[in-house]
């Protein structure tokens, strides 16, 4: 079974700028996989940000972008906002196996 | 304004069967796939089923195939998944989601319906 890994947890400061990536067990994430991004804050339902590696939806803020980055897809947030605190997931589809990362939990200081 | 709204969520004992419902609205949903996602408490998210949007291709991940049936009526904008064998780990909330199109990927979701598989 494919195994996505995004970092368990990062911090930034309001402001400041930070990467999130999503790394696959079978190798090189490539825009073959059709990477997603979700945004969940506790509570609530995800919410989608980026599809297909990084095509924004009409509700994604301008920080938000995505990217293929060193063989992994990556989410990065420039000048976050303290509502950017959250957990984020990954998503990529490999054949018919769509497989979530184990989520990245934000946290905006 | 497109709308998901899960039901059939339910208390059951290890081995019953569920049947789950999403009723959609806002959008074509014959044009479009449909995917379940659950979350665990406390855990992340994990894809559970896609079916296409004329039925002809579904999807299961490995942990419930041969347990879970995904199905749609196109007449009634309604996506199903019906599952058997219930276990412990089945336990989770389950969203239901719009699925992949050229311009989109799950970019809508429901609030959930909570299943609880204990005895």
């Amino acid at each position: 079974q494919t195994v996505v890994t995004q970092e368990p947890s990062l911090t930034v400061s309001p402001g400041g700028t930070v990467t999130l990536t999503c790394a696959s067990s079978t190798g090189a994430v490539t825009s073959g996989y059709y990477p997603n991004w979700f945004q969940q804050k506790p509570g609530q339902a995800p919410r989608a940000l980026i599809h297909s590696t990084s095509n924004k939806y009409s509700w994604t803020p301008a920080r938000f972008s995505g990217s293929l980055l060193g063989g992994k897809a990556a989410l990065t947030v420039s000048g976050v906002q303290p509502e950017d605190e959250a957990e984020y997931y990954c998503l990529l589809h490999q054949g018919g196996v769509v497989v979530f990362g184990g989520g990245t939990k934000l946290t905006v200081l | 304004e497109v709308q998901l709204l899960e039901s059939g969520g339910n208390l059951v004992p290890p081995g019953g069967s569920l049947r789950l419902s999403c009723a959609v609205s806002g959008f074509t949903f014959s044009n479009y796939a449909m995917t379940w996602v659950r979350q665990a408490p406390g855990k992340g998210l994990e894809w559970v089923s896609a079916i296409s949007a004329t039925s002809a291709n579904i999807y299961y991940t490995d942990s419930v195939k041969g347990r879970f049936t995904i199905s749609r009526d196109n007449s009634k904008n309604t996506v199903y998944l019906q599952m058997n064998s219930l276990r412990a780990e089945d336990t989770a909330l389950y969203y239901c989601t719009k699925g992949c199109s050229v311009s989109s990927c799950y970019d809508y979701w429901g609030q959930g319906t909570l299943v609880t598989v204990s005895s």
